[in-house]
């Protein structure tokens, strides 16, 4: 089963306008990490929130982490066209044995 | 360029056949792991390797396996093939403990 729940499945936006996504997980986690999938391509790593962290920042990007809730958010400001992908969420779910699993993602559109 | 190389990008073959896909890591990188993403779907979590040995185990049919060898090249095998098998394979490597995953563009498998 997945480990992550992404919230929306789906979004369309505005160009310049903010994007929020939200994940939520199951069990304990070390990390939490957000991905980026252009249609068809590989995953890119976004950015990485560890389990002591509650908010991090990277460019136009920004993640919070509640783990007394389970679960995190990706907000993304002043979106531009190029943004348009699917997110994804990833928790390395279970100590030991590191798998990184993901949820089933956002998938994001910004209209130009 | 992520550093992963996955090779083929694209495969098309018949029911009941069997493939190998094969997966070289980031230089330096120890972990593997393999995923299966069907179209418009997340990824689901098949099976990771560390340094030779599995690690972990999520979703995998018993008609798929995998290994990775001493020079941590890895491959993942498919056999009697089903329609249902048609699917974006993706590996992904990091040096381990829960860093950031850098992902192979993917191997596009068909069953005709």
């Amino acid at each position: 089963s997945q480990q992550g729940e992404e919230d929306p499945q789906a979004l369309s936006i505005q160009e310049g306008e903010n994007a929020t996504m939200n994940c939520s997980y199951k069990t304990s986690i070390n990390n939490l990490q957000w991905y980026r999938q252009n249609s068809g391509r590989g995953l890119v790593h976004l950015i990485l929130i560890r389990s002591n962290e509650r908010e991090k920042h990277s460019g136009r990007l920004r993640v919070t982490l509640d783990t007394s809730k389970k679960s995190s958010s990706l907000l993304i400001t002043a979106s531009r066209a190029a943004d348009t992908a699917s997110y994804f969420c990833a928790t390395d779910a279970d100590q030991g044995a590191q798998k990184l699993v993901f949820g089933q993602g956002t998938r994001l559109t910004i209209n130009p | 360029d992520s550093g992963v190389t996955q090779t083929p990008k694209h495969l098309i073959t018949a029911t009941g056949q069997r493939v190998t896909l094969r997966c070289s890591p980031r230089s330096g990188d120890l972990s593997v792991y393999w995923y299966q993403q069907s179209l418009d779907q997340g990824l689901q979590f098949l099976i990771q390797y560390y340094n030779g040995e599995e690690r972990a185990k999520g979703n995998i049919l018993e008609r798929f396996s995998a290994q990775q060898f001493p020079d941590l090249h890895s491959e993942l095998n498919l056999s009697s093939l089903e329609l249902g098998d048609s699917a974006l394979y993706f590996c992904a490597s990091t040096p381990g403990g829960g860093a950031e995953a850098f992902f192979g563009q993917g191997t596009r498998l068909t069953v005709v």
